[in-house]
C-alpha cells in the first residue's frame, strides 16, 4: 500500500500564480485532512473533508480552496499565492473513527514544500 | 488558535540518556495521540491514548493519558541517535469530531 500519497513533493511559485496540490489514498478513508507547517507553530488545520463532495473550513482557510469529487482524492488550490503562503502542506486521511476503539487516528503524506517568491 | 502546550521545545542529550516531554490543556481530551516527523518527511504515528489514565508503551516509548484528561505525556527510554525528530502531541476534542490539535512539537537531538 502506498498510503497517502502528494505531490508535487517541491514548487516554487511567483507571488499571484495558482497551483493546485493533489493528495490522494488507498485506504479507503471517509475523512481527508489539509493541514501547513510553519516553524515553531506544529501543524494547522486548513480544510477538512468528511466524505466524497463534502469539505469544510478548518484553523487557517484563507486563501484556499479544496475539492474532494472522489473518495480517494482531496484537492488543495491556491488561487493567487502570496509570501505568506510559503510552508510545508501536509495531507492526511482517517476513518471516521479507528474499528477497534473508537478514536480517530490520522495518516499523513510526506508533504510538499512550497515557496511563494 | 493553539489548545495545547507542549513542553519542552527542544532537547538536546546524549546518546543513552532518558527522555521526557509533555502537553497540556485546559480542555478535555477524548484521545491523545504521539506522532513523530523525520526530516523531510510527514508525522507517523507512535502511541495512540484512548482513555484516562492509560498507559502504553511501544517499544522504548511510553506515554499515558492523564487522569484529568488534560495532559499527556511521552517518555523514551536509553535514547539513540535514531531517535532525532520532532515529536507532536496531538488531541481529539470532544467537541471537534475528527479533528486534532496539535501541539507546537519537541525538537529532539541526540549527541551519539
Amino acid at each position: 500500500n502506498a498510503g497517502v500519497t502528494q505531490t508535487p513533493k517541491f514548487r516554487v511559485l511567483k507571488t499571484g500564480q495558482s497551483m493546485t496540490l493533489l493528495c490522494a489514498q488507498d485506504m479507503n478513508h471517509e475523512y481527508m485532512y489539509w493541514y501547513r507547517q510553519d516553524p515553531g507553530m506544529g501543524l494547522r488545520l486548513i480544510h477538512y473533508s468528511v466524505g466524497e463532495g463534502t469539505t469544510a473550513k478548518g484553523e487557517v482557510p484563507d486563501g484556499y480552496n479544496v475539492s474532494r469529487l472522489k473518495k480517494q482524492n482531496f484537492l488543495l488550490g491556491l488561487e493567487s499565492a502570496a509570501p505568506s503562503q510559503t510552508s510545508v502542506y501536509f495531507c492526511a486521511s482517517s476513518y471516521n473513527q479507528d474499528l477497534l476503539t473508537g478514536g480517530n487516528i490520522q495518516y499523513f503524506g510526506a508533504g510538499t514544500r512550497l515557496s511563494v517568491l | 488558535g493553539q489548545q495545547l502546550n507542549q513542553s519542552p521545545q527542544s532537547m538536546f542529550i546524549q546518546e543513552g540518556e532518558d527522555v521526557s516531554m509533555n502537553c497540556t490543556s485546559s480542555s478535555i481530551f477524548n484521545t491523545w495521540l504521539w506522532y513523530k516527523q523525520d526530516p523531510g518527511e510527514g508525522p507517523v504515528l507512535l502511541i495512540a491514548l484512548y482513555k484516562a489514565g492509560e498507559l502504553t508503551s511501544n517499544g522504548r516509548l511510553t506515554a499515558q493519558f492523564g487522569i484529568t484528561r488534560k495532559d499527556s505525556f511521552l517518555n523514551i527510554s536509553a535514547s539513540i541517535p535514531s531517535d532525532v525528530g520532532i515529536y507532536f502531541c496531538a488531541g481529539q476534542l470532544e467537541t471537534s469530531g475528527s479533528r486534532l490539535t496539535f501541539g507546537e512539537g519537541t525538537q529532539l537531538t541526540v549527541n551519539p
